[in-house]
């Protein structure tokens, strides 16, 4: 089945630095998703791309989607305490009527203040 | 609208027993999705609602797990004779079309 390669599993780093995470794929997606889950609670969705080679910013997160659309990346800047949690990329194909998602299997981001 | 909701939060049972949770959707959202997630893991997708029709489930669904939504608009998710490897966090999500807007999940633990 499909499968999702989300890099790196965890991250360190100090308040005010720029963080980079990206999502690889073995097949082609449509559309590209990325969710913010914390401790005890569901994902919450911070960015949605839609077309390949699309960039898109949301505050400080801007995310990417590949132009072979088996990829995508994050970055979020000038990292703040509160963005701690986990981050997940998941891909879509919405050729039916189900919007199944396939997800990684998670960044860690820690922020040190 | 408050978004996905979910009940109970948080079920301990002894393996065995049957348990049920409930899902309300997002009142215009026609879809309806259950995932599961272990620690360390994404969300895995088990099963999808369009109105009240099942239309897809997964093969992680075993036949003691059973989801309902009757009238089209809230769902239930029971699993029977629960097993210790059933421990997991169960997530409701809806959508009109794509992304899903996801519930805070129930966590169940088989003891």
């Amino acid at each position: 089945g499909q499968q999702l390669n989300q890099s790196p599993q965890s991250m360190f780093i100090q308040e005010g630095e720029d963080v980079s995470m990206n999502c690889t794929s073995s097949s082609i997606f449509n559309t590209w998703l990325w969710y913010k889950q914390d401790p005890g609670e569901g994902p919450v969705l911070l960015i949605a791309l839609y077309k390949a080679g699309e960039l898109t910013s949301n505050g400080r997160l801007t995310a990417q989607f590949g132009i072979t659309r088996k990829d995508s990346f994050l970055n979020i800047s000038a990292s703040i305490p509160s963005d701690v949690g986990i981050y997940f990329c998941a891909g879509l194909n919405s050729g039916g009527s189900n919007y199944k998602l396939t997800f990684g299997k998670g960044t860690l981001l820690t922020v040190n203040p | 609208d408050t978004g996905v909701s979910q009940d109970p939060r948080h079920k301990i049972t002894k393996r065995g027993q049957n348990v049920t949770f409930r899902c309300d959707p997002i009142s215009e959202h026609n879809r309806l999705y259950w995932y599961r997630q272990t620690l360390g893991q994404g969300p895995e997708f088990l099963t999808y609602f369009q109105n009240e029709a099942q239309l897809e489930k997964s093969r992680l669904l075993s036949d003691r797990f059973s989801a309902e939504r009757p009238k089209g608009s809230f769902s239930t998710l029971e699993i029977q004779r629960t097993e210790q490897g059933d421990s997991a966090m169960y997530l409701c999500a809806s959508s009109f079309g794509p992304p899903l807007a996801f519930g805070s999940g129930t966590r169940l633990t088989v003891v």
